[in-house]
């Protein structure tokens, strides 16, 4: 099955300096992958679509100077938290579609929990 | 708007009860609906994908069905390692593919 490697799994970091997470599509060319945001006990949040090759679409509200987006290959896609404040600190997991197509299920990452003191 | 409630919150159940978790939705055409189960402090990991009222999917314990409002996830006979967080989630039929997420159903199974 499709596999989503992401790194790193945990990160500490002190508030404004950057953290850039990774994520691979280990077995699958993923020309899309998307960022979640997800806070205890409440539902993931989409942050944005990363395209390969082009500009990552960002939902309303989030921050794209903030969290920059970087999809320079068919297998990886970074998020870069920019100054990064305590407010920052959530768990983030990114996900890709294999090439079955628009209907295909997103596979996910297995997270990074990152927490600015 | 695009919406998709679970219930309940959490669920204790006791190994070998059976039961079902909700899954209702609203949304302007239905590409799919998709099933996942989390383990704390990971990623989703996926169970199934229903496209169309009336459909079923089976894997070991649990079978998931699918109307045109609501979605169930049955667990038969659970064992203590079903303990998870399960989430629903549906694609709407226009627009971007998107996701969009319930808050999920914390199922714990005790032996």
């Amino acid at each position: 099955g499709a596999v989503v490697s992401q790194h790193p799994s945990r990160v500490i970091c002190k508030s404004g300096t950057s953290v850039k997470i990774e994520c691979r599509s280990l077995d699958f060319q993923a020309t899309t992958m998307f960022w979640y945001r997800q806070f205890p006990k409440q539902s993931l949040m989409l942050m944005a679509t990363s395209n390969e090759g082009s500009k990552a679409t960002y939902e309303q509200g989030v921050e794209k100077d903030k969290f920059l987006i970087n999809h320079a290959s068919l297998t990886l896609s970074t998020l870069t938290v920019t100054s990064a404040h305590p407010e920052d600190s959530s768990f983030y997991i990114c996900s890709a579609r294999d090439s079955g197509g628009a209907n295909s299920p997103l596979h996910f990452g297995n997270g990074t929990r990152l927490t600015v003191t | 708007e695009d919406q998709v409630t679970q219930s309940p919150e959490a669920l204790r159940l006791q190994e070998g009860e059976s039961s079902s978790l909700n899954c209702s939705y609203t949304v302007s055409g239905l590409r799919g609906l998709f099933w996942y189960r989390q383990d704390p402090g990971k990623g989703p990991e996926f169970l199934f994908t229903l496209y169309s009222a009336g459909e079923e999917k089976e894997k070991e314990r649990l079978k998931a069905t699918l109307t045109k409002k609501e979605s169930f996830l049955h667990i038969t006979a659970p064992k203590p390692e079903d303990s998870a967080t399960y989430l629903c989630a549906v694609q709407a039929a226009s627009g971007t593919y998107k996701y969009i997420f319930g808050t999920g159903t914390r199922l714990k199974v005790l032996a």
